[in-house]
């Protein structure tokens, strides 16, 4: 089955910085990975997602780019605001299966200003 | 509004004691989802379901139930909790049966459960 190993585990940053978090996974047939974003006391919430057909893919401030033949995906978040503080998952669909997303451990971004 | 609902959002029970954890939707989707979330594991599945009456189990499946006998609901049932099953449970809805590239999973706004 797919496992999904997502580095670092904590991030600090100052404002106005970028922040990168890489994730990588194993199955090759994987073809979508969403990133979600988790604020304190709530459920995670998409916040980008990629499609294997793409490699990069932009909004506002954040974009995520996906290396198909390494099997990594990176989320970037540039000049970073404190409220971008939250627990960041990556995620990669079975392809096969479809029946889960198979999550990274989580990053725990603190932005301080 | 669209939305994932849970109940209750906090609980704190006894070793043995059955408890449900109710998670509705309101946007007739077909997949729903339990996961769990534990402090440096990320979150596992736990059962899935692709339709009413159609439920699988996931990746930690032990000690823990479903049931989708409508389509918006589909509760988590702990017969005989322990406190290893101590967590922050969510749960997750999308539009086809099955996931899909197409498709966003939303997320209901958690349950932390406590078993002493």
């Amino acid at each position: 089955g797919e496992n999904v190993e997502q580095h670092p585990s904590t991030l600090s940053v100052q404002e106005g910085d970028s922040a990168v978090i890489k994730c990588t996974y194993s199955d090759s047939a994987s073809n979508y990975f969403p990133w979600y974003k988790q604020e304190l006391g709530k459920g995670p919430q998409l916040i980008i997602d990629i499609r294997s057909n793409v490699g990069e893919k932009k909004d506002q401030r954040i974009a995520v780019t996906l290396n198909k033949t390494a099997k990594h995906f990176s989320l970037h978040i540039t000049e970073t605001q404190p409220e971008d503080s939250a627990v960041y998952f990556c995620a990669a669909l079975q392809n096969q299966a479809g029946t889960a997303l198979i999550f990274g451990k989580g990053t725990t971004l603190s932005v301080s200003s | 509004e669209a939305q994932v609902t849970q109940n209750p959002r906090y609980l704190i029970t006894v070793t043995g004691k059955k408890l449900t954890v109710t998670c509705s939707q309101n946007m007739n989707h077909e997949y729903m989802s339990w996961y769990r979330q534990d402090p440096g594991l990320g979150l596992r599945q736990i059962y899935y379901s692709m339709n009413v009456e159609v439920t699988d189990k996931g990746d930690v499946p032990e000690g823990y139930k479903v049931s989708r006998k409508e389509k918006r609901n589909f509760p988590l049932i702990l017969e005989s909790p322990s406190p290893n099953q101590t967590s922050l449970y969510f749960c997750a809805s999308s539009f086809h049966p099955v996931l899909k590239s197409t498709d966003t999973q939303y997320f209901g706004p958690g349950t932390r459960l406590t078993v002493l």
